[in-house]
């Protein structure tokens, strides 16, 4: 069974504006990691935020935030005003506490900021 | 601080070569280490990943290998590639065995088959 979930292959928004990327895991763990990375266009992989599974409160960094809803099983990135640089491949990821802490990614999804 | 390298940037092989990409850690000690293949447009798949030198697991059964022959280096090697093998080839480490730790990537190896 697919374990993390993206269903936005591709996604618009306008420079500037705020975007929210959806990603929905499921695990029978307590005990989980979530992250985000963004993957430019030179290929390299580029961690930006985390969500431990027993953190209260939802994860920021900078213009990145992740909204944790624990009992639907979402760990959305919302990105606040989007630069044009943010034009990327976005991944969510998980790391389960059982099975070697292997890091398991989703299909990603594309985003294209618009001038 | 820690420095990722991966080598070769880029790799064009002739199916039924043989593949050496390698992988080193810079800056860190017993690092836990992971191989992941990219397809086009596609998400990571998680090849092989060592926790300590000779330590290999492997998650995927294909003609692929990997080895850790020191504590900070990674090797994914294939005595015959396939046509299939192509890829964006990407190496990564995490410093402990915790969900809480992010990985961090090297620049990866593209490598067409053809």
């Amino acid at each position: 069974a697919q374990k993390i979930t993206q269903t936005q292959p591709g996604m618009f928004v306008q420079e500037k504006e705020a975007v929210t990327l959806d990603c929905t895991y499921d695990t029978s763990d307590q005990s989980y990691g979530l992250f985000w990375y963004k993957q430019p266009s030179s290929g390299e992989m580029i961690f930006l935020i985390y969500q431990g599974s027993y953190d209260e409160q939802n994860a920021t960094e900078g213009r990145y935030s992740l909204n944790f809803q624990k009992a639907r099983k979402s760990a959305n990135l919302v990105i606040s005003a989007s630069q044009l640089g943010d034009s990327a491949m976005y991944f969510c990821a998980m790391r389960e506490g059982t099975g070697g802490f292997k890091t398991i990614f989703g299909a990603g999804t594309r985003l294209f900021v618009k001038a | 601080s820690q420095t990722i390298h991966q080598w070769p940037a880029t790799l064009v092989q002739p199916v039924g070569s043989p593949l050496s990409l390698e992988c080193t850690v810079e800056g860190t000690s017993n690092p836990n280490l992971y191989w992941y293949r990219q397809a086009a447009g596609r998400g990571l798949q998680l090849l092989f990943y060592s926790v300590g030198i000779g330590q290999i697991s492997s998650e995927v059964p294909q003609n692929l290998s990997a080895s850790r022959p020191q504590d900070r280096q990674f090797i994914l090697s294939s005595k015959k590639l396939l046509l299939s093998d192509s890829g964006f080839y990407l190496c990564a480490w995490t410093l402990e065995e915790g969900v809480a730790y992010e990985q961090y990537f090297g620049p990866g190896t593209r490598l067409t088959v053809t």
